[in-house]
Order: structure tokens, then C-alpha cells, then sequence
């Protein structure tokens, strides 16, 4: 049974500082795997997707990479601002006829003006 | 982009009663859409898997007679919380996916249910 962990389960930074989140996988036959978003009270906001087959994904200031083989996807922003405070999930996608996904259990950060 | 409306967004009820959450696809076809359900503080957590056209797929430890999900069309799936307890109050979210099983999941803003 596919396990997802995040880790950390919160960060606080200060405003300007470069992060990484890190996410980890038990079993590493996936067919993907994206990165979200989740407001308090929200839904959740795609941010980056990674195919099996890619290392890594970009987009401003986020920059996503994939180890498949370890089990490892870490999820880096650069330069962070207040409005990135949100908590953040990673959710692998398993294959099969539907590919869904299964989520870790979130970072929440927080970032200090 | 790919935008996916949930209806309500709260909902208050008293138990015993049943609930009827709406989720669909405005500017795309989903021919599958997905139901989660989160608890305070915790991740995600899969509920059934909604096919158009055809019976759900659920997750072992739900109960299909107490979450009924409804496939009718590309754009919509729906999600009744039959006879509802307080022990089913959570947030309830849908998704579906925008193009084939290797494209990004699109997620509504969410239905918090709060059964009295």
C-alpha cells in the first residue's frame, strides 16, 4: 500500500528565504506526481506536475524535482513571500485506468513578513 | 485552465437528514471525478472514484449506502451523505482530471458539512 509522507509538518521562514519541502513515497512505481496548494478552509490549487519519466518541473518561482528510484520528490520556492504561507501536499498518482491520487500529510508554512 | 465548482460551500444540517453535494466541471469534460474527505489538520483521505455513465468505485471502509455518488454526465457528479451523524461533519472536496490519467487534477473549493 502506497504511504506518503511530508516532512516538514511545518516551517516558519522569514520573508526572502529559499525553502524546500520534501515529500517521500513507499513504493516507487508511480505514474506521477503533483504538488498543491490548500488555503485554509479551501480547495486545493495545482501547482506543478511531474511525469514518471521527468526529474524535475518549473514554474516561477517554484521548482519541483523527482527521484523516482529513491522515493523522493522535494518542492523548492525560491525567494518566499507572506502570500506563499498556505500548507502544501504532494499526492502520487498510482497508474492504472484511472491514476488516482494518493496524498501525503501536508506542510503547513508559514512565511514572516 | 480547467475550473471545477463545488456546491455548497458549508452546510449545516441536523442528523439524520441527508446532504447533497454538487461538483462540476465548467469548462471541461470529466469522464472521471474524484471524492475526498478531510479531517482538521490531516491530509487528504480518498473516498470512491466517480466514472460517468457507470457505478462508483469506492475506497475500502466507505460505506456505499451511506455516500452515494452520482455520475450523470461529463460535467457533474454528485455526492449524498445519506442519514447524516456528526461523526460525518468534515470537508468534503471533488476533483476531476482535465484530458487522460497522466494530466493535473483540478479540485473544487470544497464543501465543509457540519452535522448537529
Amino acid at each position: 500500500k502506497q504511504e506518503v509522507t511530508q516532512i516538514p509538518a511545518a516551517l516558519s521562514v522569514p520573508e526572502g528565504e529559499n525553502l524546500v519541502l520534501n515529500c517521500s513515497f513507499t513504493d516507487s512505481a508511480i505514474y506521477n506526481l503533483q504538488w498543491f496548494r490548500q488555503d485554509p478552509g479551501k480547495g486545493l490549487t495545482s501547482l506543478l506536475l511531474i511525469q514518471s519519466s521527468q526529474r524535475e518541473q518549473t514554474s516561477g518561482r517554484l521548482n519541483a524535482s523527482l527521484d523516482k528510484s529513491s522515493g523522493r520528490s522535494t518542492l523548492y520556492i525560491a525567494a518566499s513571500q507572506p502570500g506563499d504561507s498556505a500548507t502544501y501536499l504532494c499526492a502520487v498518482g498510482n497508474g492504472g485506468a484511472t491514476n488516482k491520487l494518493i496524498f501525503g500529510t501536508g506542510t503547513l508554512l508559514a512565511v514572516q513578513p | 485552465g480547467a475550473v471545477v465548482s463545488q456546491h455548497p460551500s458549508r452546510v449545516i444540517c441536523k442528523s439524520g437528514t441527508s446532504v447533497k453535494i454538487e461538483c462540476r466541471s465548467l469548462d471541461f469534460q470529466a469522464t472521471t471525478m474524484f471524492w475526498y474527505r478531510q479531517f482538521p489538520k490531516q491530509s487528504l483521505m480518498l473516498m470512491a472514484t466517480s466514472n460517468e455513465g457507470s457505478k462508483a468505485t469506492y475506497e475500502q471502509g466507505v460505506e456505499k449506502d451511506k455516500f452515494l455518488i452520482n455520475h450523470a454526465s461529463l460535467t457533474l457528479s454528485t455526492l449524498t451523505v445519506t442519514s447524516a451523524h456528526p461523526e460525518d461533519s468534515s470537508f468534503y472536496i471533488c476533483s476531476a482530471r482535465k484530458g487522460g490519467v497522466n494530466e493535473k487534477l483540478f479540485f473544487g473549493s470544497g464543501t465543509q458539512l457540519s452535522v448537529l
